[in-house]
Order: structure tokens, then C-alpha cells, then sequence
């Protein structure tokens, strides 16, 4: 069956160092792959979309690679803050027609000062 | 732009009832969807647009009705509320389901 796993773990790392975010999928074939983030109580909000055909994609201190071999994407954040700490989630369009947005549920991120 | 809007943001519903959840956006997207979110599972797809006149249904469809009279209308409709439907609701809109979505604050209903 399809499957899009996230770290169900919270990931906690100190102020300054890199967070590192995995998405894994199996039995997909998407095209893109688009990562959110979610802050308690609110609806999640786009950071980055990547293709199939890019390896890497960068905004600002967010880095995002899509190797559609392994059929994993990594998100990354440079330097991180406080303010970083949220959950989350990574999405790839879904098979049939590309219709469909599927999510993972997400990792929480918690940054220590 | 207010971008995309959910009424109410707190229902409570008893077993049978049913209620409309309201979603609407003034970004003259063609993409709308609808999610639930619970705890562990993250987000599902309960239906989708792809345009006025177009639903379909996505991962958990069941028990929940879709229409889209209008480009920025898209209500979701629950027939006959049960307690598996207690959740936190999510409208979405795009240009198309490949671009980045616009999420609604959300609508947290409590079926007792």
C-alpha cells in the first residue's frame, strides 16, 4: 500500500545547529513533493515545493533534496532558532491523475535556546 | 485578501445531527480540498475540486458530502455526524494541486 512516513519522534536540537527532517514514501511515483509548516492550532503553511527532476532546492536557511531513488526527501534548517520550533510535514501528490495532495503527519521540531 | 476563510472555527454535534462546514477563498483558485487532522495521523483528504462543477473523492470520503456551486465556495457537508468524525477540519486552496496550498485557520468539531 502507499505509504509517507515522517519521524514520529520529536526531533530536539540546540539553537544554532541544523535541523534535519526525513520524508521516506513507498509505492508512490510523484512528480513533487512540497514541505509545510504547522504551528499548534493554526493550518499548515507552505515553505517549499521540489520536482522531480531537481535534486535541491533552497530558500533562505531551508534546504530541501528529493532522491527519487532512495524515495526520500530531506528538509533541512540552517542556524536554528526558537522561532523554528513547529511541526512539519512533507506532502507528494498522490497516484491517479496527480489530484491528489497526500501528507505525512509530520515531525516536531523544538529548538533550545 | 482575506485568502481562505472557515465557518465556524467550534462545533459540537450530537450523534445524527447534521451541519455544514463553510470554506471559501478570494484568490480565484481552481484547486479546493478539504482535510481532517487527528492526532498521529496527520493530514487526509476527505474531497477535492478541480474546478466549479468538479468533486471527486480523496483517501476518507465517507460520511461527508461535497459541492461546488462556485469557484469560491467549496462546503462540506456532514449527513449524519458521528463520534469517528470528531476531528479538526482543514480547507485548502491552489491554482492546481501541483502549486502551494492556502490553508483555512481550521474548524475543530466535537461529536458527542
Amino acid at each position: 500500500s502507499q505509504k509517507i512516513e515522517q519521524n514520529s519522534e520529536a526531533l530536539n536540537i540546540q539553537e544554532g545547529k541544523t535541523a534535519t527532517l526525513t520524508c521516506n514514501y513507498t509505492n508512490y511515483s510523484p512528480a513533487y513533493l512540497q514541505w509545510y509548516r504547522q504551528d499548534p492550532g493554526r493550518g499548515p503553511v507552505f515553505l517549499l515545493l521540489i520536482r522531480e527532476n531537481e535534486k535541491e532546492k533552497r530558500k533562505e536557511r531551508l534546504k530541501v533534496t528529493f532522491d527519487t531513488t532512495l524515495k526520500q526527501s530531506l528538509f533541512h534548517i540552517t542556524a536554528s532558532q526558537p522561532a523554528d520550533s513547529a511541526t512539519y510535514l512533507c506532502a507528494l501528490d498522490g497516484s491517479g491523475g496527480y489530484n491528489k495532495l497526500i501528507f505525512g503527519a509530520g515531525t516536531r521540531l523544538a529548538v533550545h535556546p | 485578501n482575506a485568502g481562505v476563510t472557515q465557518t465556524p472555527k467550534f462545533q459540537v454535534l450530537k450523534t445524527g445531527q447534521s451541519m455544514t462546514l463553510q470554506c471559501a477563498q478570494d484568490m480565484n483558485h481552481e484547486y479546493m480540498s478539504w482535510y481532517r487532522q487527528d492526532p498521529g495521523m496527520g493530514l487526509r483528504l476527505i474531497h477535492y475540486s478541480v474546478g466549479a462543477g468538479i468533486t471527486d473523492q480523496g483517501e476518507v470520503p465517507n460520511g461527508y458530502n461535497v459541492s461546488r456551486s462556485t469557484t469560491e465556495d467549496f462546503p462540506l457537508r456532514l449527513l449524519s455526524a458521528a463520534p469517528s468524525q470528531t476531528s479538526v477540519y482543514f480547507c485548502a486552496s491552489s491554482r492546481t494541486v501541483l502549486w502551494e496550498q492556502y490553508f483555512g485557520p481550521g474548524t475543530r468539531l466535537t461529536v458527542t
